[in-house]
């Protein structure tokens, strides 16, 4: 069974902070991550992809690649209220076309 | 940008009746999925298409089906719906892909409550 975990918080952190949200994956061949956003009511949204290892930056977003350690995160610099959500990670369900398979979520909490 | 559409946001379902989640996307992708969402359990994949009238289970078909019958156009069926249906149901879209990958878009949700 493939698998993607997720710390479920909720992570707190005070405004102007980093927020650190992480996230390992079972299936070693993997090769697209996904980070979604998704406020409390709402459908998930479309942060950031990353397909190669390292980083990659987006204004106050950084995804990062590990896929020796099989590892993906996702740091949000100089943290707002408005950050305040849940973040799920996603990977390539490899053998299911066009499938992801999502963690469970992350929920951030920014507090002025 | 790219656009799923929903039709019906908020529904509530007497038990034993048949429901249809209608899902409309504008962006010529080959892909739709279907998904619920628990508090707790995260998405899970409910059925997918990648093609008209094509049709792929995911982790939870059982209780539900579905009907592609333009390529814009994926339907969800509840045939009999019960009490453990209730939920928020998400429509996605993404383009055809090979086993790397692709960017999955959703729709805003529908709402149902099964009483």
């Amino acid at each position: 069974q493939k698998e993607v975990e997720q710390n479920s918080g909720p992570l707190s952190v005070p405004e102007g902070a980093i927020a650190s949200l992480n996230c390992t994956y079972s299936d070693r061949g993997s090769q697209s991550f996904f980070w979604y956003r998704q406020y409390s009511g709402k459908s998930p949204e479309l942060i950031m992809s990353i397909y190669s290892n390292g980083d990659k930056e987006d204004g106050r977003f950084t995804a990062q690649l590990n896929k020796a350690s099989q590892y993906v995160s996702l740091l949000i610099r100089d943290s707002q209220p408005s950050d305040s959500a849940t973040y799920l990670c996603a990977v390539n369900n490899r053998g299911s076309q066009g499938n992801l398979i999502f963690g469970k979520g992350t929920k951030l909490s920014v507090k002025p | 940008d790219v656009k799923v559409t929903q039709s019906s946001r908020y529904l509530v379902k007497r038990t034993g009746e048949k429901v249809f989640l209608e899902c409309v996307q504008d962006m010529d992708h080959e892909n739709m999925f279907w998904y619920r969402q628990d508090p707790g359990l995260g998405l899970r994949l409910i059925y997918f298409s990648y093609d008209v009238k094509m049709k792929e289970k995911g982790d939870i078909p059982e209780g539900y089906s579905v009907s592609r019958e333009k390529k814009e156009r994926f339907s969800l069926i509840l045939e009999s719906a019960s009490t453990n249906q209730t939920s928020m149901y998400l429509c996605a879209s993404s383009l055809l892909i090979t086993s790397s990958g692709n960017t999955i878009y959703f729709g805003e949700g529908s709402w149902l409550t099964v009483v």
